[in-house]
């Protein structure tokens, strides 16, 4: 099945305690793509990648980092997570072919809570 | 720098009758337009897109929505409404020219009444 995996489901984490969250695709897809979604706001991109160790700044990177060093995966770091922090987060991949471009697919997402 | 507007927070409608959800979008180039669904717990799920082509799009569930070029407006519309449907909806756009970032909508909460 095709899809996007996101791990773990729900985290609850003390401030200043590093994590990650894994994010693997199954779908061969070049771009990737990390958001949260806050009420009212939406979902606001945090990091792209465009391929492996291509990735790029979105509308919201501060506090967090990526790596792309395998095509299919692309981790989620917060090295010092902050309260401010906790929000739904969603890993997706498209593909670059705009032919074949039916949008992202997204992964279930993460819930963070940082105490 | 591209945007979308979805002006209405939330949209209830009776089961059976039409609905229309409504988005409208700022992009320098071609747009590319997405219409995506969440329900409760759950990932975002393709609906449907425009690329280019019919201004008239079909997607899944029987929604479908209108590209108006003048208006830049892409609204979601199905001629008749199920409490199913009841869900989260997400606009998003895309320059086609070649800047590949995707910018999301606020969401509009669909509700449907029985």
């Amino acid at each position: 099945e095709a899809q996007v995996t996101q791990n773990p489901r729900y985290l609850i984490t003390v401030t200043g305690k590093k994590l990650t969250v894994t994010c693997s695709q199954n779908m061969n897809h070049e771009y990737m793509s990390w958001y949260r979604q806050d009420p009212g706001l939406g979902l606001r991109q945090i990091y792209y990648s465009m391929n492996v160790e291509v990735t790029d700044k979105g509308d919201v990177p501060e506090g967090y980092k990526v790596s792309r060093k395998e095509k299919r995966n692309f981790p989620l770091i917060l090295e010092s997570p902050s309260p401010n922090q906790t929000s739904l987060y969603f890993c997706a991949s498209r593909p670059r072919d705009s032919l074949v471009d039916y949008g992202y697919t997204f992964g279930s997402g993460t819930r963070l809570t940082v105490v | 720098a591209q945007s979308v507007a979805q002006p209405e927070d939330q949209v209830n409608v009776a089961e059976g009758n039409p609905l229309t959800v409504k988005c409208t979008y700022s992009v320098s180039g071609n747009p590319y337009l997405f219409w995506y669904v969440q329900y409760p717990n759950r990932g975002l799920q393709f609906l449907l897109k425009y690329i280019t082509g019919d201004n008239l799009v079909k997607g899944s569930y029987g929604f479908e929505a209108e590209f108006n070029k003048s208006q830049t407006s892409f609204h979601l519309k199905k001629p008749s409404a199920l409490v199913s449907d009841s869900a989260l909806y997400f606009c998003a756009v895309r320059d086609g020219g070649g800047y590949q970032k995707v910018t999301f909508g606020t969401g509009t909460k669909l509700q449907v009444i029985p």
